[in-house]
Order: structure tokens, then C-alpha cells, then sequence
């Protein structure tokens, strides 16, 4: 089915690892987005993509490194992850950056930093 | 950046109409208002979008007054599967910092 699905849906790992959180849509949108929320928190938007080989930076960066190199894809890596980085995170994405545009999210991947 | 601002949190009781303002002071002219409701360990989804006066669709209503500076969600008859997180967004200097939330509304239905 078409849609944006996100990979794991639930990790646990050690402080210093390295991780990659997976992101893939079906639509062919332009814009894609990661966004991370804390417990009992909003969302804060950490990196979002305007199209292939186009990034930019969101709030809360610091930590996350991001690339796409195709439309579909966008993963979203802790190169040496630590605790505070223990959260839900959210992909997204919108056929353009307009604010009449919706964003489509995914079900969510839960990181555990231990 | 189009700063939103909106209750923290509201209680309501099943069957009863909700209405949740969100205040936009420095909304642009080219910028639409959204909002998305969020469940528990669910992402948030779509569910209404306007740019002035009122819209309406079969999940919400949203009424935005002539100065466009507020705007209100309302929920009509609500239940207990309504008890959720409403964000409202709206633009900002450039696109991708467009889709910026803050912190929400908690809408808690109670029996």
C-alpha cells in the first residue's frame, strides 16, 4: 500500500552507538521531515528535506545527521547516540513546503538509549 | 516565524461542543492555518485547513475571523476517542520551517 512507513518501530541501544532510523514514502513527495517528541511533549523538528540531495537544518539538530539521495528515503542517523537522545521519533512528509500543503506522518520508531 | 499559541490543556465532557483557539498574531497574508490531532504513540494527522472566514468537513469546523490573528477548532458532540493532542501550525519565513509545532493543546473527554 502506498504510504510512508518508518523502520524499526522500536530499538534499544547503548550510549556511543551508532543507529539509523528509516524513513520511506510511496507518493514521490518533494518535502520529507523528522521530528522527534519527548515524553509528554510537542513535536520539534530536528532535519527536513526539500527534495533528493537537499537538507536542511530544523530546532533540535545537534546529534542527527540526515541525507537522501533519492526521493523516497530519507534515514535519519545518531552517529554515537546518548541518552538524552532516548525518544519517539516521527517522519513526515509533504508534497511541497507551502503552508497550505499537509504533512503525512508516520507510525513512529521508539529509540532507547541505555 | 508565525508564533502559535494556544491553551495547554482542556477538559471536556462527552456530547459537549469543544472549541479550541489558537492566537497567530503575525500570521502572513499568503499563510493558511492547519491543524492535526495527535492520539497516544500515534503520529499526528491532518484534519482541517483554512485561510479566512469558516470551513467545515466531517470531522471539525474552523472559524477564522476577518484579521485572521485567531483562530478556532471546534469539535461538535465530542467522545471519548477525541481525547487527543490538537496543534495548530502556520507559516513561516521558509517552507520546511512552515511545519514547525508547538506545544499543542491536550483535549482530555470525560464520561
Amino acid at each position: 500500500d502506498a504510504g510512508i512507513t518508518q523502520s524499526p518501530r522500536y530499538k534499544i541501544t547503548e550510549t556511543g552507538r551508532q543507529v539509523t532510523l528509516m524513513c520511506h514514502q510511496t507518493w514521490s513527495h518533494s518535502y520529507m521531515f523528522w521530528y522527534r517528541q519527548d515524553l509528554g511533549h510537542g513535536l520539534r523538528l530536528i532535519y527536513y528535506s526539500a527534495a533528493a540531495d537537499i537538507t536542511d537544518k530544523g530546532e533540535v539538530p545537534d546529534g542527527y545527521v540526515v541525507s537522501r539521495s533519492k526521493t523516497e528515503n530519507f534515514p535519519l542517523t545518531l552517529e554515537s547516540a546518548t541518552r538524552s537522545q532516548t525518544s519517539v521519533y516521527f517522519c513526515a512528509s509533504s508534497e511541497s513546503g507551502a503552508t497550505n500543503e499537509k504533512l503525512f506522518f508516520g507510525s513512529g520508531t521508539q529509540l532507547s538509549v541505555l | 516565524l508565525a508564533k502559535t499559541t494556544q491553551p495547554i490543556s482542556m477538559d471536556s465532557y462527552e456530547g459537549q461542543e469543544v472549541n479550541i483557539t489558537c492566537s497567530h498574531n503575525n500570521i502572513a497574508t499568503n499563510d493558511y492555518i492547519t491543524w492535526y490531532q495527535q492520539f497516544p504513540s500515534q503520529g499526528p494527522r491532518f484534519i482541517i485547513q483554512g485561510y479566512k472566514t469558516k470551513v467545515t468537513n466531517e470531522v471539525a469546523s474552523l472559524f477564522i475571523p476577518a484579521d485572521r490573528k485567531s483562530s478556532t477548532l471546534s469539535l461538535p458532540r465530542v467522545s471519548l476517542s477525541d481525547t487527543a493532542v490538537y496543534y495548530c501550525l502556520v507559516g513561516a519565513d521558509n517552507y520546511g520551517q512552515n511545519f514547525v509545532f508547538g506545544p499543542g493543546t491536550r483535549l482530555s473527554v470525560l464520561p
